[in-house]
């Protein structure tokens, strides 16, 4: 059972590189979701998505791109990571609107 | 404005004392979900409990139970007997429709998290 799985689990770049972040699902899950999680702000929506080929912004998205072309998988893009991107980054998925999302473990991002 | 307000930052209880979690959330909404999710120190993230917009009965779970009030757009989570391992940061969510949306997409949105810790 992998439920959610995040790829890499960590990563450090360079300010002004790219990089995407992979989050796969194996549940058949509509709903997929990127958040970052930074100390004392909580877990902040950054895309999101309700259905294959389409995505949403969500609260903070400046600076990402999104993907989701395949049903389980959605993408997470950085064209040119800046320090402020510095976070954990969670993916999450769920089946519908009303109920509960799975996440997977996380990637840590620091950008130097 | 902040959709879902955790006030508490952090809580200190000793083993076996009561807690109570509080979160207050904003919706234009008459059908929305909430959420309880835990994330102890490992940091993964999991789920407790949820609740619809539309059933305010109030249930326990165990140790877990919580109190849903509609009328003051709360949703408080109650840990009965904390023991150590219920030490984690305690996140509340809320599942509504996002604007410009027809009602049709939802967004999971969650508060700050209050760190739980609860000393032997």
């Amino acid at each position: 059972n992998a439920g959610v799985t995040q790829t890499p689990k960590f990563r450090v770049l360079k300010t002004g590189q790219s990089m995407t972040l992979l989050c796969a699902q194996d549940m058949n899950h509509e709903y997929m979701y990127w958040y970052r999680q930074d100390p004392g702000m909580g877990l902040r929506l950054i895309h999101y998505s309700v259905g294959e080929g389409t995505t949403a912004k969500g609260e903070v998205p400046d600076g990402y791109n999104v993907s989701r072309l395949k049903k389980q998988n959605f993408l997470l893009g950085l064209e040119s990571a800046a320090p402020s991107q510095t976070s954990v980054y969670f993916c999450a998925s769920s089946l519908g609107r009303s109920l509960e999302a799975f996440f997977g473990q996380g990637t840590r991002l620091t950008v130097v | 404005a902040q959709k879902v307000t955790q006030a508490q930052t952090e809580i200190s209880v000793v083993e076996k004392e009561d807690v109570t979690l509080d979160c207050v959330y904003e919706t234009r909404d008459t059908t929305y979900y909430l959420f309880w999710y835990k994330q102890p120190p490992s940091g993964e993230l999991v789920f407790l409990i949820r609740r619809n917009s539309f059933d305010e009965q109030n249930e326990i779970s165990g140790r877990y139970s919580w109190n849903f009030q509609k009328s003051t757009s709360s949703f408080n989570f109650i840990i009965t007997a904390s023991q150590v391992v219920d030490s984690a940061v305690y996140f509340c969510a809320l599942s509504d429709p996002w604007l410009n949306s027809g009602g049709s997409n939802y967004k999971l949105t969650f508060g700050k998290g209050t760190l739980l810790t609860v000393n032997p």
